[in-house]
């Protein structure tokens, strides 16, 4: 009865392959964001999608693509990954964006290493 | 533009001892303050919001305007209080809620 889920969830690969990491929530919530955590524990948000329509792109390489098939689930692609993009992504959900007060429900995250 | 400053990278108190996070903000608008929480190996997780006014787990924290701070406090420090604590201002974009951390404060509370 996971609320939000995160696949795979430790992630290594190589120096310019594509990886995919998946999230579904489960709370019938009406958005979702991904969010990425460096090396230093600093968090900053990278999409956000209300629907299955991008609402928040946060100056992110285009290597990284958001897909939302329906809204319960926000899939996050990256392709040509760098060294640099080694960190741990985390999927959150919330029931609108229209709502300022309105929490945000995390995922366990996705450690992502790239060698 | 908005900002959310937590100038301890970490804290470390003795059981028992009281505790203070500092978080300070900069924001143009109406600011909505959180304060999140991460356990070793667990997902990061709501502690509180200033809008409930709450209490949580022994926490709270005050908004204070004139100093644009957020302050979370605990008067005795327990051991599973140790943990990440995140303070998070959240603005509402011409799209949507857009979460904005502050750089985290690690807590360590000692026996």
């Amino acid at each position: 009865d996971t609320a939000v889920s995160q696949t795979p969830k430790y992630l290594v690969t190589q120096m310019g392959n594509d990886k995919s990491i998946k999230c579904e929530q489960n709370l019938g919530h009406d958005t979702m964001y991904w969010y990425k955590q460096d090396s230093k524990k600093f968090l900053k948000i990278m999409f956000s999608y209300n629907n299955k329509e991008l609402i928040i792109n946060e100056t992110v390489p285009n290597r990284f693509s958001p897909k939302s098939p329906d809204k319960a689930h926000l899939n996050l692609h990256i392709n040509s990954l760098e060294l640099g993009d080694s960190a741990v992504y985390f999927c959150a959900s919330s029931r609108g964006q229209g709502v300022n007060t309105d929490t945000q429900y995390f995922g366990p995250g996705t450690r992502l290493t790239v060698l | 533009a908005q900002r959310v400053t937590q100038p301890e990278k970490l804290l470390s108190v003795f059981k028992g001892a009281p505790v203070e996070l500092k978080c300070n903000y900069s924001y143009s608008g109406s600011p909505e303050l959180f304060w999140y929480v991460q356990y070793s190996r667990q997902r990061l997780q709501l502690l509180l919001r200033h809008i409930s006014r709450e209490s949580i787990k022994g926490f709270t924290a005050d908004l204070n305007k004139g100093e644009t701070s957020f302050h979370l406090k605990k008067p005795f420090a327990q051991e599973e209080d140790s943990a990440m604590y995140y303070c998070a201002l959240i603005i509402l974009t011409g799209g949507g809620n857009k979460l904005t951390f502050g750089t985290g404060t690690q807590l360590k509370v000692e026996l």
